[in-house]
């Protein structure tokens, strides 16, 4: 089944404690990207990556990491995590970056950061 | 300045209403897409529907239509005889793909509410 999966669905840490969020897909997708979803905020991008070893900033990048060393996996990291990084975060990809094909998305990473 | 407005925040209608949810989109391009998902409370989020800024031509999936206004930068949703089940909320995106502009950055709107009441 073609599917973006994400791992882990839930996750409370506390500050500083580094993590990562893992993000894999199975469709040979060139494109990911990683966003996070804020009440009142919608969906914001956080990273994304063309290619494998091509990752560029979004909106809001400060806080966060990303990799893309091999096509399938896209991972989140976050080194120092604060409480505002409290959020849901989810992870796509595409066959284009240019919106010809759709994004599919994970089932989200509802991070809470204490 | 954000690129997709969704102006409306919530909207509660009662079942076989229809209802429209308005999108209005900014960009300078001549070539870009747009995009509406959907997220239901079981929060997972589902592709429903592309647009190409050079194809205007309004699209109707079974109780679900679009209209897209270039002359107005809008690009609104439409479900006639809405169901309970359609109580999500959505969101429009914007995909800018001129030559020179940042490819990959996907712009979505702030996601409209909607509760169908039975």
């Amino acid at each position: 089944e073609a599917q973006v999966t994400q791992n882990p669905r839930y996750l409370i840490t506390v500050t500083g404690k580094k993590l990562t969020v893992t993000c894999s897909q199975n469709m040979n997708h060139e494109y990911m990207s990683w966003y996070r979803q804020d009440p009142g905020l919608g969906l914001r991008q956080i990273y994304y990556s063309m290619n494998v070893e091509v990752t560029d900033k979004g909106d809001v990048p400060e806080g966060y990491k990303v990799s893309r060393k091999e096509k399938r996996n896209f991972p989140l990291i976050l080194e120092s995590p604060s409480p505002n990084q409290t959020s849901l975060y989810f992870c796509a990809s595409s066959l284009s970056p240019t919106g010809v094909s759709p994004l599919h998305f994970g089932n989200g990473t509802r991070l809470t950061v204490t | 300045a954000q690129k997709v407005t969704q102006a409306q925040t919530e909207i509660s209608v009662v079942e076989k209403e229809d209802v429209t949810l308005d999108c209005v989109y900014e960009t300078r391009d001549t070539t870009y897409y747009l995009f509406w998902y959907k997220q239901p409370p079981s929060g997972e989020l589902v592709f429903l529907i592309r647009r190409n800024s050079f194809d205007e031509q309004n699209e109707i999936s079974g109780r679900y239509s679009w209209n897209f206004q270039k002359s107005t930068s809008s690009f609104n949703f439409t479900i006639t005889a809405s169901q309970v089940v359609d109580s999500a909320v959505y969101f429009c995106a914007l995909s800018e793909a001129d030559r020179g502009s940042t490819l990959g950055r996907l712009y979505f709107g702030r996601g409209t509410q909607l509760t169908v009441w039975p």
